[in-house]
């Protein structure tokens, strides 16, 4: 079964770059038809999805965050990443990396990883 | 972008009851609605997708339905370990979106 996992700094300064790595193990990131994505929740609130990545590299992002996100595979690692630019105290959150079933609800999820924007 | 309305934010509940989360969307999202649960300090996990289709592991008291706009999660005979926040979710167009949450307690 497939598993990821999360990895970055838990801590960030304001105006810097937030860059999170997700591991994909039980199974090749470029193989199947898949979503890779990213989706965060701040602590106590909801959950708001960042962006994702297809099998083939194609990418999507919610036009929320778009201007200052990027997806990214690094298929020989077996890995896909984000950034976030310019961040602020408002991207603090516990963020995911999940895959889907094939163009359909993230099932697959990471155990989340908690990243805070402060000096 | 497509707007989730979860009902009721919060439910506090006796083990064995009946729970009914609704989820209604800004528009028709055909049967692209699909529900998680959430225990504090955990990830969501998958409970139904496509509005109604099961998910393998996943209890037979979980049990979804509807579709268009109007969605429905059911909890037959909750159990304990059912005290959760549950989210419904929509992969029918961009952005995707998530509903604001129910928590469920146990009396």
């Amino acid at each position: 079964q497939v598993q990821l996992q999360e990895s970055g700094p838990g801590l960030v300064k304001p105006s810097q770059t937030l860059s999170l790595t997700c591991t994909v193990s039980g199974g090749s990131i470029s193989s199947g038809n898949y979503y890779w994505n990213w989706i965060r929740q701040p602590a106590g609130k909801g959950l708001e999805w960042i962006g994702r990545i297809y099998t083939s590299g194609g990418t999507n992002y919610n036009p929320s965050l778009k201007s200052r996100v990027t997806i990214s595979v690094a298929t020989s690692k077996n890995q896909f990443s984000l950034n976030v630019s310019s961040v602020t105290a408002a991207d603090t959150a516990v963020y995911y990396c999940a895959r889907d079933l094939g163009a359909g609800a993230p099932a697959y999820w990471g155990q989340g990883t908690l990243v805070t924007v402060s000096s | 972008e497509i707007v989730l309305t979860q009902s009721p934010d919060f439910q506090s509940v006796t083990p064995k009851e009946k729970v009914t989360i609704t989820c209604r969307a800004s528009q028709s999202i055909g049967s692209s609605l699909h529900w998680y649960q959430q225990k504090p300090d955990q990830s969501p996990k998958l409970l139904i997708k496509y509005a109604s289709q099961s998910i393998s592991g996943v209890p037979s008291r979980f049990s979804g339905s509807g579709s268009g706009t109007d969605f429905t999660l059911t909890i037959n005979s909750l159990e304990a370990e059912d005290a959760a926040a549950y989210y419904c979710h929509q992969s029918s167009s961009l952005p995707l979106t998530f509903g604001g949450g129910t928590k469920v307690e146990i009396k």
